[in-house]
């Protein structure tokens, strides 16, 4: 099993340069995840999505869209990129059977620079 | 301002030392996690812990929940090379799917 991959690992865009990070699960998950990481300011959640054809936002959502495409899939996208999404993304997912004790896998992460 | 306060934010250690990072809030929680990461990589789940007052040992590695589940202690006994990594911690608040992450501790063992 692949467990959950990323696309692309790398990416530089200029400003205002729109671009799609995709994320898929083998895992049959029902939850998935988007988060930023920046230095000395741990995971913040962008959006998730609780189950096939839901999807919430977290703690930073603003500049960003997502798409639950299937059980399998999850992208975000940014419409107009901005130096300040310079940072490295992560795609992750649970399986979410209602207990407090829920385990995330994480994907590899895009790393994304925005001049 | 951050919920989880993870401290200190960077170790550097030799190996064979032992060492204690922590995880600390003011705010209580159904769970909580600890994760690993490696450079390059995403975090992965070490534990979870559940109970206040609980502790779990996975190897060297020792892990206890604060009795008023608002913190959470990470213990390495004998640190080896293969430790080196971030390690975050996560809460469980409200259970609507949004963990509380922690910055992380860098911690780098020396050989």
């Amino acid at each position: 099993n692949a467990g959950v991959t990323q696309t692309p690992k790398f990416q530089v865009l200029k400003t205002g340069q729109s671009m799609t990070l995709q994320c898929a699960q083998d895992m049959n998950h029902n939850s998935m995840y988007w988060y930023r990481q920046d230095p000395g300011m741990g995971l913040r959640l962008i959006y998730y999505s609780a189950s096939e054809g839901t999807t919430d936002k977290g703690e930073v959502p603003n500049g960003y869209n997502v798409s639950r495409l299937n059980k399998r899939e999850f992208s975000l996208r940014l419409e107009s990129a901005a130096p300040s999404q310079t940072s490295v993304y992560f795609c992750a997912s649970s399986e979410n059977d209602g207990t407090s004790t829920d385990t995330q896998y994480f994907g590899p992460g895009t790393r994304l620079t925005v001049l | 301002t951050q919920l989880l306060e993870q401290s200190p934010q960077f170790l550097s250690i030799q190996e064979g030392e032992n060492l204690t990072v922590y995880c600390n809030s003011s705010s209580v929680f159904s769970s909580l996690q600890w994760y690993r990461q490696e450079p390059g990589e995403g975090p992965v789940l070490l534990v979870t812990v559940v109970t206040g007052g609980e502790v779990k040992k996975l190897k060297r590695l020792t892990f206890q929940f604060g009795d008023a589940r608002k913190d959470s202690s990470l213990h390495i006994t004998a640190a080896q090379p293969g430790d080196t990594g971030l390690y975050l911690c996560a809460g469980d608040k409200d259970s609507n799917y949004q963990l509380i992450w922690g910055a992380g501790t860098k911690l780098i063992i020396k050989p």
